[in-house]
């Protein structure tokens, strides 16, 4: 019974390159979250959501990052246009709803 | 505003002796988590706290849930430096209890 696998672990892009981090929840999880994690910080909730939906968003900046979990597949967290400031790391989890929530392993952007 | 406060931020502590975590809530929830995080490293779950007056123990370390005063604590005994790292608890906020909101994080240093 595999966990939350995010890839890449590691992901370098150049400034105005976009970039896609993938999250496939444990097997049969509906609900999918996702986290960003700056250096030395805390983690900070992003958005939430569950198979085709985006219930909660209000953590997500307004420009630039977009997040889907299709019906078939991962999760995906996307940005477009990286900038420096985007460097971090991502974390995702899932949960069935009212479930214990288990985290990935984390994807670490590095925009150079 | 939903809100999850740590105190302290930073402890350093002498091996062998004793401290404690405090995490406070802003909300009614009724589960909350304690994370370990080495540096560079992902979460690693340590507690999952369910009801009221819950108190689990794993080695040196022991957290407890007062769901009525929303505070939790996570206590350390006799410290050894192995414990040195970043303790994070989160807490399932949000309509339905489905968002989950860490607080800023202790980062744990344990002098030899």
């Amino acid at each position: 019974n595999a966990g939350v696998m995010q890839n890449p672990r590691h992901l370098v892009r150049r400034r105005g390159q976009e970039a896609r981090l993938r999250c496939s929840p444990v097997k049969g999880h509906s609900h999918v979250y996702w986290y960003r994690q700056l250096p030395e910080e805390g983690l900070k909730f992003m958005v939430y959501l569950q198979k085709e939906n985006i219930i909660d968003e209000s953590g997500m900046p307004k420009e630039r990052f977009s997040a889907e979990f299709p019906k078939e597949g991962p999760s995906i967290l996307r940005i477009q246009q990286v900038v420096r400031g985007d460097s971090a790391a991502y974390f995702c989890a899932s949960r069935d709803r009212g479930a214990e929530a288990f985290f990935g392993q984390g994807t670490r952007l590095t925009v150079v | 505003e939903l809100k999850v406060e740590q105190n302290p931020l930073f402890l350093s502590m002498q091996e062998g002796k004793n401290y404690t975590i405090y995490c406070n809530y802003s909300t009614t929830s009724d589960r909350l988590y304690w994370y370990r995080q080495d540096p560079g490293k992902s979460l690693e779950s340590l507690f999952v706290l369910l009801s009221n007056g819950a108190v689990k123990q794993e080695g040196r370390l022991m957290a407890s849930l007062d769901t009525k005063a929303r505070l939790s604590t996570l206590h350390i005994t006799a410290a050894v430096h192995d414990l040195s790292a970043t303790y994070f608890c989160a807490v399932d906020m949000g309509l339905g209890g489905d968002k989950i909101i860490f607080g800023k994080g202790t980062r744990l240093h344990i002098l030899p």
